[in-house]
């Protein structure tokens, strides 16, 4: 199976901060990646798929980049809302797995 | 409005089974993959198994495999997941989610909320 190993696994910024997260796969995966955003208590939403192609109706401040085995997830400027857990995942091949999460809090 | 509402959890013995199910609205469920994940307490998200359109194609994460069956009954516009010997371990929310295809390019989106998974004794 191909390990999805996401950075950092929390981290703590300000309103209007920059965050940016990565996540690295053990093996080229193109650009078979997604990024997903959980509130607690609720169903994770995608927010980017096929690394950077942003979702209907989510916010520009999100972006992803990358290709092979390094990608990015860069919040330009994060708002209240945005204090989440963020994970991502390759459907490049079967079994689809995920990174470990990144939680984001405030600062 | 997509709208995605699985069933069907609750507290199940070990070595019980359970029978999950996903009914879906608003857009034309035969014409897309269809999968499970799931997410024990506090941890993160795993993916569990998913079917192709007309249920000839079902793919299954290794740890589960021989425990799970997952189907679909296209003219009710339902997903559904068999579990089987169930354990400690499987105790979890259990999404159902659409699986978007386009030229290649896959995504997940819309989710369920979720049903809860609980086994124990």
């Amino acid at each position: 199976a191909i390990q999805m190993t996401q950075s950092p696994s929390s981290l703590s910024a300000s309103v209007g901060d920059r965050v940016t997260i990565t996540c690295r796969a053990s093996q080229g995966i193109r650009t078979d990646l997604g990024w997903y955003q959980q509130k607690a208590g609720k169903a994770p939403k995608l927010l980017i798929h096929a690394a950077s192609s942003l979702q209907n109706g989510v916010p520009s401040r999100f972006s992803g980049s990358g290709s092979g085995t390094d990608f990015t997830l860069t919040i330009s400027s994060l708002q209240p809302e945005d204090f989440a857990t963020y994970y991502c995942l390759q459907d490049n091949n079967y079994p689809r797995t995920f990174g470990q999460g990144t939680r984001v809090e405030i600062k | 409005e997509m709208q995605l509402v699985e069933s069907g959890g609750g507290l199940v013995q070990p070595g019980g089974s359970l029978r999950l199910s996903c009914a879906a609205s608003g857009f034309t469920f035969s014409t897309y993959w269809m999968s499970w994940f799931r997410q024990a307490p506090g941890k993160g998200l795993e993916w569990v198994a998913n079917i192709n359109q007309d249920g000839s194609h079902k793919f299954y994460v290794d740890s589960l495999k021989g425990r799970l069956t997952i189907s679909r009954d296209n003219a009710k516009n339902s997903l559904f997941l068999q579990m089987n010997s169930l354990r400690a371990e499987d105790t979890a929310m259990y999404f159902c989610v659409r699986e978007g295809n386009y030229e290649g390019i896959n995504w997940f989106d819309p989710w369920g909320q979720g049903t809860l998974v609980t086994v124990s004794s």
